[in-house]
């Protein structure tokens, strides 16, 4: 079984600033896929990024982006010129494809953008 | 259309009541998912459906029924619930295959059960 473990219960960062949220998974799996999703206050999940486990080069997507290193099993999430609507909870989650999605979600921290 | 619809948002429920949680995509997604969150909690997975046939049952009671009438429609019966299964109820639904698709998220039904 997969466990995905955020060690970061709540962060704090200035508008404007970066801030990096943690994220380590143990596996035994050669194939699976890595996500940061939000959940903002609306309880919505959208999806932040994903990567893939056997592509070396990280994902970004606009002002996110991730370090991947996969010996370690560690998975960070940095948030660039942080902004008041980044305020959420964001989970990691561990995806292996069994033709559906079988997701396993970390515990979450709660991220606070203070202006 | 890239929106899951999730109806009612809100639900408070008696013991004794039944009801029906309801769930719509037109993304011609045919993966859908049932998942439980409590407050301050990850999800917690349900039910998987594909192509409309039950994949997994995560050990939900039986007073939680699931319903895939068609590949758009995913529903959740309740029927003699506990005040512990109050939660946020996600429905969610993907492309099916190995290339890790992404899953799209409703808005969710909160519910009380009194």
């Amino acid at each position: 079984a997969q466990t995905v473990t955020q060690s970061q219960p709540e962060m704090s960062v200035q508008e404007a600033e970066t801030v990096t949220l943690s994220c380590t998974y143990d596996t035994s799996e050669s194939n699976y896929y890595l996500f940061w999703y939000k959940q903002p206050p609306s309880r919505q999940m959208i999806l932040v990024i994903r990567q893939e486990a056997y592509k070396q080069q990280n994902a970004t997507e606009n002002r996110f982006s991730v370090n991947f290193q996969k010996a370690a099993k560690s998975f960070s999430l940095k948030i660039s010129d942080s902004q008041l609507g980044d305020t959420a909870m964001y989970f990691c989650a561990f995806m292996k494809p069994l033709g559906y999605q079988k997701v396993t979600f970390g515990t979450g921290t709660k991220l606070q953008v203070i202006p | 259309d890239t929106e899951v619809t999730q109806t009612p948002k809100h639900l408070v429920m008696g013991m004794t009541n039944k009801k029906s949680l309801k769930c719509e995509q037109h993304m011609g997604h045919r993966a859908m998912y049932w998942y439980k969150q409590k407050a301050k909690k990850p999800p917690e997975l349900m039910f998987v459906y594909s192509y409309e046939k039950l994949s997994i049952n995560e050990s939900v009671p039986s007073r939680f029924s699931p319903e895939c009438p068609n590949s758009s429609l995913l529903n959740l019966h309740l029927h003699a619930l506990q005040p512990e299964d109050s939660a946020l109820y996600l429905c969610a639904s993907s492309q099916l295959g190995d290339r890790g698709e992404k899953l799209f998220f409703g808005s969710g039904t909160q519910l009380s059960v009194l």
